[in-house]
């Protein structure tokens, strides 16, 4: 069975540019999870959606952040502009559903903004 | 607020002697645990969970306890080998909905020596 995918690896940006990440979860998992993990410090969850709907998105910086899935599926999620503290390895995860499995990660995409 | 706590930023232990790691939450409608070991530049990855109907679950040398009334769960590693060495984050849902968010806490490094 094929895990997450995530691209890239990793991106180097400057300030104000902007930036997007790509994951593709694995097939037949309804919810799927956007985390940003500062050095450091624990996973912090952004995003979450079921299908294509969103669950959570309460700790989402909207005015910069947006994400999306489209048909249930992949996802992306995009930065702009990008600040410095923006600089964290963002972490995909997806699960059969919410409940009482657990989720699958991703190896990330470290990003840096100088 | 931080739902999900792991007060001991890291935990040196012995070859075959045994880890502890502790987490305590704050939300009484977590109803869900896991537990994820994260190695240097790659994603998270699921080691055992429990529910809130059991106190305890076993999986070889990985144990899980759950304290309700405390709102505190621990992670017994035993016997400890070198390649333990990684950080461990404890993470917390409510099992009980499909759409619940899963919040980890900051992470224990734990470093096992030969």
């Amino acid at each position: 069975e094929a895990g997450v995918a995530q691209s890239p690896r990793y991106k180097i940006i400057e300030k104000r540019q902007s930036v997007a990440f790509w994951c593709n979860p694995i097939s037949g998992h309804a919810t799927l999870y956007w985390y940003q993990q500062i050095l450091g410090q624990g996973p912090k969850l952004l995003i979450q959606f079921q299908n294509n709907g969103v669950v959570d998105d309460s700790q989402l910086p909207k005015d910069r952040f947006s994400a999306e899935r489209l048909k249930g599926v992949d996802s992306t999620l995009k930065i702009q502009p990008a600040k410095l503290e923006d600089s964290a390895v963002y972490l995909c995860a997806s699960s059969l559903e919410g409940g009482f499995t657990e989720a699958f990660f991703g190896q990330g995409t470290r990003l840096t903004v100088v | 607020d931080q739902q999900v706590k792991q007060n001991s930023p890291s935990l040196s232990v012995q070859e075959g002697r045994i880890s502890i790691l502790n987490c305590d939450y704050t939300n009484s409608m977590f109803d869900y645990f896991l537990w994820y070991k994260k190695y240097p530049a790659e994603g998270p990855t699921f080691l055992i969970s429990i529910s809130s109907i059991k106190d305890k679950n076993e999986d070889g040398r990985f144990t899980v306890f759950l304290n309700k009334s405390a709102k505190h769960l621990s992670l017994h590693i035993v016997p400890s080998q070198p390649g333990d060495s990684a950080v461990y984050f404890c993470a917390a849902t409510r099992g009980s909905s499909n759409t619940g968010k899963l919040i980890f806490g900051q992470g224990t490094t734990l470093q096992v020596k030969p």
